[in-house]
């Protein structure tokens, strides 16, 4: 999976509360991304970095905030999840045209 | 805004091909790609095409490019069984290779 750790894989939260997913990677790309997969919808961007503490927003960006204090890893973050967050999160990562995937976050918001 | 389309189902005997249709709105696409997805996994990238080319071929793969129609195509020959997954097609603009998926096909192989 081209040394890419999602952690957690699995997570069950509260309506309200807030929810951090990890990123981590050993390869030294400089783009990471967070997109959510929704039945029907494919996979879709809610928040790229093309560096240390360079981010930006994705389509469906509403609701999340990101940070990159290290090129290695990239957090997400439901500052108050509710229950319209509950899918699957990947990341992915780039240097240039591949773009690699992550093993996926099931968040569950109840 | 950019739109990626396909169909969401298909079912081939084993041994036959399977052919997965995607089109595109975005003129300005400069790469499109197609991304197999397995129960429970992440995505694998199968193979790219970049936009000048019309066709790419990799083992059993091919990869069809009408950019006039905008429509992209990938054909696996001799289909096993452990090909069932979800196909994902994708389009980039950018050197920042942020993708615009499609909502996927479920290819099912029956044996």
């Amino acid at each position: 999976d081209a040394g890419i750790t999602q952690s957690p894989r699995h997570k069950v939260t509260e309506t309200g509360t807030p929810v951090t997913l990890r990123c981590h990677q050993t390869e030294n790309h400089r783009y990471m991304y967070w997109y959510r997969q929704d039945p029907g919808h494919g996979l879709r961007l809610i928040h790229y970095s093309y560096g240390v503490k360079d981010t930006d927003k994705g389509e469906v960006s509403d609701g999340y905030s990101v940070s990159r204090s290290k090129t290695e890893d990239f957090l997400l973050t439901l500052e108050s999840a509710t229950s319209s967050q509950t899918s699957v999160y990947f990341c992915a990562i780039s240097e240039s045209r591949e773009a690699f995937f992550g093993q996926g976050t099931r968040l569950t918001v109840v | 805004g950019e739109d990626v389309e396909q169909s969401l189902f298909l079912s081939v005997r084993e041994g036959d091909s399977s052919v997965i249709n995607c089109t595109y709105t975005d003129s300005s696409s400069t790469y499109l790609y197609w991304y197999k997805q397995e129960p429970g996994a992440g995505l694998q990238l199968l193979t790219y095409i970049f936009s000048n080319m019309d066709m790419k071929q990799d083992q059993r793969l091919t990869v069809l490019l009408n950019k006039k129609d905008k429509h992209l195509s990938l054909r696996i020959a001799d289909t096993q069984t452990g090909d069932s997954a979800i196909y994902f097609c994708a389009e980039s603009n950018n050197a920042g290779n942020m993708l615009t998926f499609g909502g996927g096909t479920r290819l099912m192989v029956k044996p």
